[in-house]
């Protein structure tokens, strides 16, 4: 299996400008979460969805930020407009639906995102 | 009060050693627990995850969990340059199909040739 796919891994943005990250999940997992990661903040959830409907999106920081997962195969991740302070790495990740080992996360490669 | 805390490090060990790395969490009803180990510029990987009081362990890993104290630990034996890395703890709570995750901010450990 090719794991986590994310894209862009490496974002620079003018502060203003609509950004979008994009997720491909693992086949057949059930759960998506993006996370963001600062040196300041650590690594924060965001939002995660469960069979495509967002469960919990608490950690979505404002307005600004919006996700989807349209089908079971992508997901994304936006901005807009952005700010210097959305300079971030953030991460997607999915799991199982199970539980024990099968809720294991398993993560992405990650996007750098740095807004000037 | 944070609700995952770690000790930021780094926490210097030689090779060979027994790193001890540490992580208390505030929320009672917590009940899975896990360890990933970050590299620097790249993403967690899963090292342990413990449910139950006890140790666990897995290879060179050890995973520590008290509940009463609600502390978990990871050991590393043997420890080796390679195990050189910011280690995450990370906290379940036990809500009936709650997924989120709370990591805390991660322990550096580095191991001296």
């Amino acid at each position: 299996d090719a794991g986590v796919i994310q894209s862009p891994r490496h974002e620079v943005t003018e502060m203003g400008q609509e950004v979008t990250l994009r997720c491909k999940p693992i086949s057949g997992h059930d759960y998506l979460f993006w996370y963001r990661q600062t040196m300041m903040r650590g690594l924060e959830l965001l939002i995660y969805f469960n069979n495509n409907v967002p469960i919990d999106d608490s950690g979505m920081p404002e307005d600004r930020f919006s996700a989807k997962m349209p089908n079971a195969s992508f997901s994304t991740l936006k901005i807009q407009p952005s700010e210097p302070r959305d300079s971030a790495v953030y991460f997607c990740a999915s799991s199982l639906g199970g539980t024990g080992g099968q809720e294991t996360q398993y993560f992405g490669p990650g996007t750098r995102l740095l807004v000037l | 009060q944070k609700e995952v805390e770690q000790n930021s490090g780094p926490l210097s060990v030689p090779e060979g050693a027994i790193a001890s790395l540490n992580c208390t969490y505030s929320d009672r009803v917590s009940q899975s627990f896990f360890w990933y180990r970050q590299y620097s510029g790249k993403s967690p990987e899963l090292i342990m995850s413990i449910y139950s009081n006890g140790d666990k362990e897995d290879g060179r890993f050890t995973a520590q969990l008290n509940k009463a104290s609600q502390y978990v630990s990871l050991l590393i034996r043997d420890s080796q340059p390679s195990d050189s890395a910011t280690y995450l703890c990370a906290v379940k709570r036990g809500d009936t199909g709650r997924r989120a995750l709370t990591f805390g901010s991660g322990t550096r450990l580095q191991v001296q040739p």
